[in-house]
Order: C-alpha cells, then sequence, then structure tokens
C-alpha cells in the first residue's frame, strides 16, 4: 500500500547512545519532513528536504542529523540521545506544488533512559 | 502568541451532539490543514482547504480566508469521533507547517 512507512514504532535508548529512526514514502513526494510530539507542546518540525540531496533545519534541530540520498529516504539520526529527545517522532511527506496534501507515518515512540 | 491558535483545548459532548471546533492563524497560507489523531495512533489527514468549504461524512470544514479562520463541524457525533483534532496552515511560500495546539474531543454514550 503506498504510504509513509516508519520503523521502528517503539525504541529505548539509554543516554548517549546513538540510532537511526528510518522514514519511507513510495509516492514519489519531493517533500518530506520529521516532527516530534511532546505533551502540551503541539507538534514541532525538527528537518525537512525539499528533494534528493537538499535538507534543511526546522525549529527544533539540536542533537538531530538527516540525509536525503534518495527521493524515498529521510532518515533521522540522533547522534548521542538525551532524556530530553523522549517523544513521539512522526514523518510526513507531501507533493511541493500546492494543493496537495500531507501523508504522516504512523509515529516512532523514542524512551531515553 | 502562536501563530496558530485552536479553541477550545478540550471539548466533551454527548453522542448525537453537534461539535465545532476553530482555528485561527495569523499569517498568509496557502492551505489549511485538519488532522486527526487517535489515542496512541498515527495522524490521518481529514481535509485540505484553501477556499470555502468542504465535507465528508458527517465532518465539515470551513474557510473564511479574509478573517484567516477555520473551522471543523462533526455533525451527529459518534464516541468513535473522540480523538485530537488539529489545524495546520501551509504558508503562502515554502511547504513547512504550522500546527496548532491541537482540541481534545471526547465523545460519550
Amino acid at each position: 500500500n503506498a504510504g509513509v512507512t516508519q520503523t521502528p514504532k517503539f525504541q529505548v535508548l539509554k543516554t548517549g547512545q546513538s540510532m537511526t529512526l528510518q522514514c519511507a514514502q513510495d509516492m514519489n513526494h519531493e517533500y518530506m519532513s520529521w516532527y516530534r510530539q511532546d505533551p502540551g507542546m503541539g507538534l514541532r518540525l525538527i528537518h525537512y528536504s525539499v528533494g534528493a540531496g537538499i535538507t534543511d533545519q526546522g525549529e527544533v534541530p539540536n542533537g538531530y542529523n538527516v540525509s536525503r540520498s534518495t527521493t524515498e529516504d529521510f532518515p533521522l539520526r540522533l547522534l548521542s540521545a538525551a532524556p530530553s529527545q523522549t517523544s513521539v517522532y512522526f514523518c510526513a511527506s507531501s507533493y511541493k506544488s500546492i494543493g496537495y496534501g500531507y501523508t504522516f507515518g504512523s509515529g516512532t515512540r523514542l524512551t531515553v533512559v | 502568541k502562536n501563530e496558530v491558535e485552536q479553541s477550545p483545548q478540550n471539548l466533551t459532548a454527548q453522542e448525537g451532539e453537534f461539535i465545532t471546533i476553530n482555528c485561527s492563524y495569523s499569517v498568509g497560507i496557502s492551505a489549511l490543514h485538519w488532522l486527526q489523531q487517535h489515542p496512541g495512533g498515527g495522524i490521518v489527514s481529514l481535509f485540505m482547504l484553501s477556499s470555502g468549504k468542504k465535507k465528508h461524512g458527517r465532518l465539515i470544514a470551513t474557510i473564511n480566508i479574509q478573517e484567516k479562520h477555520s473551522s471543523l463541524h462533526i455533525t451527529a457525533s459518534h464516541p468513535r469521533d473522540s480523538a485530537v483534532y488539529i489545524c495546520a496552515v501551509k504558508p503562502a511560500a515554502g511547504n513547512k507547517l504550522t500546527f496548532g495546539g491541537g482540541t481534545r474531543v471526547l465523545v460519550k454514550p
């Protein structure tokens, strides 16, 4: 089924560990983005990409890296996990042109202890 | 002041009641999105609006571009409508969405 696939769904990390959250879409969307959702804070943009080879920072980029080597994949890397990065992470994609909606992944619940 | 404000933050209704959620924004936009998130669940796009009104089943979304305001209505509400409803705006230039804080809706049987 076409859509945005996020893995893993759940993850527990120890402080200082690194990991990569995977996001893949099969709709040929140019735009992909990562958000984190925290209680009382709403969704906040971490990083985004408007096409392969192009990435930019969002509202809360510190502690996260991204790359976009293909149109399909947009992984989010935590270099040295901190308890403040405990959150639910969502990946979303869209066509760049106006008039198109967004498709969200099912989320990754990350706990850093 | 947030760029996107939703009201109310929480809403409790009895099954069958008409529900209205409001969203006000302060920037020029190319589109406004209404999203639904069930407890512990993913995010589903309900509507994308740039003008006027859209209807899907018991859900109706309206937008007034001049007043920078949108409403989401749920007619004949049902317990399965219990969820968080999120308003998000896409700016006139660029793709970055700005989200409202969400409205938590509980429909009691």
